[in-house]
């Protein structure tokens, strides 16, 4: 079945890093490819998507760029801030399915 | 309504007590989701709706468990004989229904089973 391997965290930075959560998946076909985050208290919001190889996905500084040689989909942002603190989930949902099948979530603290 | 909204956000309940957890998707969103999401873990698929199919069921954890979508759009999921490892999040997510695509999320409900 599809599964979704993301780095295991926590993950602590300091501001103005550079961020990489890497995260790979196993899926038949071409999925489409999604990283959520979820800020303390919060519920689940869709940071960015990519729906076929070679796409890339941003939002707010995120990026992550579909690869379908590597099966990956790691998030990088240049400069991270406080505010990004967060969990970030990495998922995919496949092609033929409606089913979404996430990762286990990396935990980010940036500290000033 | 502008999102996806469930009720109670938190719930208190007595081991053994039954609970039902609500969920309003996303006004003409097709597919529903459950998840769980316990203390320091990922999310945990436990059921999909998807227009006037079946649903896929295959993540329900034990028959305690059961989840009803009513005229295709509120969904209850109600917990039977709660446990203490039932405390979790549950999170409840809506989409458009589209093969690969992607799922809008509630805040959730806090289940503590005391």
């Amino acid at each position: 079945g599809d599964s979704v391997t993301q780095m295991e965290g926590p993950v602590t930075l300091s501001e103005e890093a550079f961020l990489t959560i890497n995260c790979t998946y196993t899926a038949t076909g071409y999925p489409s490819l999604f990283w959520y985050v979820q800020y303390p208290g919060e519920g689940l919001q869709l940071l960015l998507k990519a729906t076929k190889a070679d796409d890339k996905g941003s939002n707010k500084g995120f990026e992550a760029t579909y690869r379908k040689e590597t099966t990956s989909f790691h998030l990088e942002k240049g400069s991270v801030q406080v505010s990004d603190s967060a969990v970030y989930f990495c998922a995919l949902s496949g092609a033929g399915s409606y089913q979404l099948t996430f990762g286990k979530g990396t935990k980010l603290s940036v500290i000033p | 309504g502008a999102g996806v909204s469930q009720s109670p956000s938190n719930k208190v309940t007595e081991k053994g007590k039954d609970v039902e957890l609500r969920c309003d998707p996303i006004s003409g969103h097709t597919a529903l989701y459950w998840y769980r999401q316990s203390l320091g873990q990922g999310l945990e698929f436990l059921i999909y709706f998807q227009g006037n199919s079946a649903p896929d069921k295959s993540g329900l954890p034990s028959d305690r468990f059961s989840a009803e979508r009513t005229g295709g759009s509120v969904s209850t999921l109600t917990i039977q004989r709660t446990q203490q490892e039932d405390s979790a999040v549950y999170l409840c997510a809506s989409g458009g229904g589209v093969k690969g695509g992607e799922a809008f999320f509630g805040q959730g409900t806090r289940l503590t089973v005391v």
